[in-house]
């Protein structure tokens, strides 16, 4: 089965300094991946996704990720992170031909002002 | 308007009763799911159905059993609540079960099981 693996369960940013979630997937077929927020009470929102058109993929509020498969990862950043960035990050990963989507164990970002 | 919609919103029910999560999406889509996010937000897809056909059926206790009346609704019912079962419920849609398909998700349902 596909899995993604979000390393650091917690990360903590000054407001302005950069943001950088780290995500790997196991699979020696590259897999269409995502990243998705949640925001505290809320269900989660697709912040964007991978889908093998580009290997830098540009999203919503400033974020962006880039696929590199040789290093099997796919992490997010943001140059500047904002005080409404507080949220928890999930990285998730489908195979191809798979109905599945499987969720990394997210990061929880903190932003200090 | 809400895209994906559930009800209720918060469930707080002793162990043993039968209870019922209901999502809606007026979005017009095909496919809808049901995920279970734990204690520790792990996040883990429980059932999917596709034009109102189940795809998806993961190891979950047959204690839990969807039912998609048509292709806007997916109601969950969970018989016989054990205290593990407490957890939020999310129903998410997307237009088609594709790989490359976004899924939209409602706002969740806490379930605490007394």
């Amino acid at each position: 089965a596909q899995s993604v693996t979000q390393l650091g369960s917690h990360v903590s940013v000054s407001e302005g300094a950069l943001v950088l979630l780290r995500c790997n997937y196991s699979s020696s077929v590259p897999p269409y991946l995502f990243w998705y927020v949640q925001y505290p009470n809320q269900g989660l929102q697709l912040l964007l996704k991978y889908t093998s058109a580009a290997t830098l993929v540009k999203g919503i509020n400033g974020f962006e990720a880039e696929f590199k498969k040789s290093e099997t990862s796919f992490h997010l950043t943001k140059p500047s992170a904002h005080m409404s960035d507080a949220a928890e990050y999930f990285c998730a990963v489908r195979a191809v031909g798979d109905y599945k989507l499987s969720f990394g164990a997210g990061t929880t970002v903190t932003v200090r002002a | 308007d809400t895209a994906v919609s559930q009800t209720p919103k918060y469930l707080v029910t002793q162990m043993g009763n039968d209870k019922s999560i209901k999502c809606e999406q007026n979005l017009g889509h095909d496919t809808m799911y049901w995920y279970k996010q734990d204690s520790k937000k792990f996040l883990k897809i429980m059932f999917s159905y596709n034009n109102k056909e189940l795809i998806i059926n993961e190891t979950v206790p047959n204690r839990f059993s969807p039912k998609s009346p048509d292709k806007a609704h997916l109601n969950l019912h969970i018989n016989s609540l054990e205290l593990g079962d407490s957890a939020v419920y999310f129903c998410a849609s997307s237009q088609v079960a594709g790989e490359t398909d976004t899924q939209y998700f409602g706002p969740g349902t806490r379930l605490t099981v007394l």
